[in-house]
Parts: C-alpha cells; structure tokens; sequence
C-alpha cells in the first residue's frame, strides 16, 4: 500500500536550518509530483511546495520562497525539505502528499522554532 | 498568497445533510476544480474528492461534490458521528502557480 514517512524534525533556534525527508514506498514514485504541506498549531493547512515528477519544475508558497528548498531523489523514493532562515512562523507540523490531488499523505513531522 | 474560502464552522443534526462550500476564482476552482479532504483531530487530512466529484476508492457515496462556477460545494448526506472533522478544499491556482488551500470548515454532528 501507498506510505510515506517524514523524518528529520525537531526544535531548533531561529535562524538555523533543518532537511526534512519524506520516505515513499507502495507507488512509483518517479512518476509523481510531490508536495510538503504544513499546519502550524491548532491552524490549518498552508501548502509549502510542490515538485514535478522527476524534479524540473518546483513552486513554492510566498512564505517560504528563497528559504525553502524542495528537492528529490527518485532512486531513493525520497522527497526532501530544505528550511534555511527558519523563523518561528514556521513551527508547525510538516506533511509530505503525493500530487496533485493531494491523494496520499504522511503521518507528519513535527518542526519547533523556538528560542 | 490568496487562499479560497470556506465558512468557518457549521452544525448539522445526526443523519441530516451538510452542504459545504468553497469559494475561490477563475484561476482555481473555476478553472479545474477542487479537491476536498477531511481531517480529523490529530489525524493527516484525508481525500475525498478530487476535480469537483472524482471519489478515490474506499470514500463512501454520502460524500458527493459539486461545482458551480468558482465555487466548489461538498455534500455530506446521512450524517454520522464519525463525519465530525475539519473540511478542507484546495486547488491548483494558475495565475500564482501555487496550490491554495481553504481556511477549513468544523463540521459538527450534533
């Protein structure tokens, strides 16, 4: 069946930076696009990015742009998340979700920016 | 960037029907529909529907959606306890080359 896993969370200070993972299996992954989606405490969903199906096209939310890194491995099944700059707005519990739908999403990770 | 809207709460009586609804513009939901996905408390968001009424395997038929328009609506028929949950719709908005989410609806089964 359809699984992914992130991992790669925790709390960390402002201003540092931290690599999520998203470990996929039970689908080809190569063969579709990948997003990270976050909710921040008792919020609701904010779409973070979005990455095409062998990674040449990547969007991202204002909020993160120039920050926010999303990138993959195929031969890993593995979607990353590169947060450089993270500021406390960005505590929130990060998801991986196969596109476009989204149809199939992770448990989610848990990120605490806090000083 | 801008998101689409949803009421924020709404109250239904058991086996009743809720209708939920989203409204966006002619770059998103007018223009290749909406996805609806329900969450839980502690839980991943779920989908439900994709493209206005596409149901993934496994999503019961009192789920049924609609669009008319920029407005996509959700309809939740024979409500039960377990329909309880946060809504949410989203889509693809051309114009941001963004995916927008709604801002989420508490349904309550009372």
């Amino acid at each position: 069946q359809v699984q992914m896993v992130e991992s790669g969370g925790g709390m960390v200070q402002p201003g540092t930076s931290l690599r999520l993972s998203c470990a996929a299996s039970g689908f080809t992954f190569s063969s579709h696009g990948m997003h990270w989606v976050r909710q921040a405490p008792g919020k609701g969903l904010e779409w973070v990015a979005l990455i095409s199906y062998d990674g040449s096209d990547r969007y991202y939310a204002d909020s993160v742009k120039g920050r926010f890194t999303i990138s993959r491995d195929n031969s890993k099944n593995t979607l990353y998340l590169q947060m450089n700059s993270l500021r406390t707005e960005d505590t929130a519990v990060y998801y991986c979700a196969r596109a476009h739908a989204p149809d199939y999403w992770g448990q989610g990770i848990l990120v605490t920016v806090s000083s | 960037q801008a998101g689409l809207t949803q009421p924020p709460s709404v109250s239904k009586g058991l086996r009743q029907t809720a209708t939920l609804t989203c409204t966006g513009n002619n770059n998103n939901v007018g223009d290749q529909g909406a996805a609806w996905l329900q969450q839980h408390q502690g839980r991943p968001p779920k989908l439900l529907s994709y493209r206005n009424n596409n149901r993934p395997s496994g999503i019961s038929e009192r789920f049924s959606a609609s669009r008319s328009g920029s407005t996509a609506s959700l309809t939740i028929t024979g409500l039960q306890p377990e329909d309880e949950a946060d809504y949410y719709c989203s889509a693809w908005d051309s114009s941001l080359s963004a995916w927008v989410f709604g801002g989420g609806t508490k349904l309550t089964v009372l």
